[in-house]
């Protein structure tokens, strides 16, 4: 079964700085998806960013950018800029080639302080 | 385009009684989810339906959960007897493709559920 660990409970930045939030991750599959959503309070959760495993390259969005380390099973996730709205409960989560469920992590609340 | 929409937002019910929450996927979405976060434990699959077939139902906790979806276009989750540990939030999500490789899923804002 695959299992997703997110370290940080809670984590706080100034705004305009960068933050990393940790994702890790373990899994038998050679070929999975992984995933950064975000749900800003009182808010529905939308995609932030997603990674396929078989691509080397990291993905970008804008301000959002990802270190996929796959041997290490890591997938943390770059803020730069914060801007306040960035203010949310992110959840990274995983799924595999054959399947459509996700899993996920257990959050980490950010706060992007003015 | 409507996004993922759910009802009720809230939902605050006595153990024993029966609840019913709906899901209205995104227009033309054939694959529907239902995921749910009880108090500070992470967001677990319930099932997965490809249009009105459930394609995985390996997540429902148990049978008191009953999830429909008539017409392959908005799906029920109904809860009978609701007992206390089925608190939590309950959220829908929706994707286009089918099974296998990847597709975004779309979450709607989940319905809160309280059972007194």
């Amino acid at each position: 079964a695959q299992t997703v660990t997110q370290s940080q409970p809670e984590m706080s930045v100034q705004e305009a700085e960068t933050v990393t939030l940790s994702c890790t991750y373990d899994t038998s599959e050679s070929n999975y998806y992984l995933f950064w959503y975000k749900q800003p309070p009182s808010r529905q959760m939308i995609l932030v960013i997603r990674q396929e495993a078989y691509k080397q390259q990291n993905a970008t969005e804008n301000r959002f950018s990802v270190n996929f380390q796959k041997a290490a099973k890591s997938f943390s996730l770059k803020i730069s800029d914060s801007q306040l709205g960035d203010t949310a409960m992110y959840f990274c989560a995983f799924h595999n080639n054959a399947g459509n469920m996700l899993t996920f992590g257990g959050g980490t609340r950010l706060m992007v302080k003015p | 385009e409507a996004g993922v929409t759910q009802f009720p937002s809230h939902s605050v019910i006595e153990k024993g009684q029966t609840v019913t929450l709906r899901c209205d996927p995104i227009s033309g979405h054939d694959n529907l989810y239902w995921y749910r976060r009880v108090m500070g434990k992470e967001i677990k699959f319930l099932l997965h339906f490809v249009k009105e077939s459930k394609q995985d139902e390996s997540g429902m906790p148990n049978n008191r959960f009953l999830a429909e979806r008539t017409g392959g276009t908005y799906s029920t989750l109904k809860v009978q007897p609701a007992e206390l540990e089925d608190s939590g939030v309950y959220f829908c999500a929706s994707s286009q493709r089918g099974v296998g490789g990847s597709d975004t899923q779309y979450f709607g804002p989940g319905t809160r559920l309280t059972v007194l």
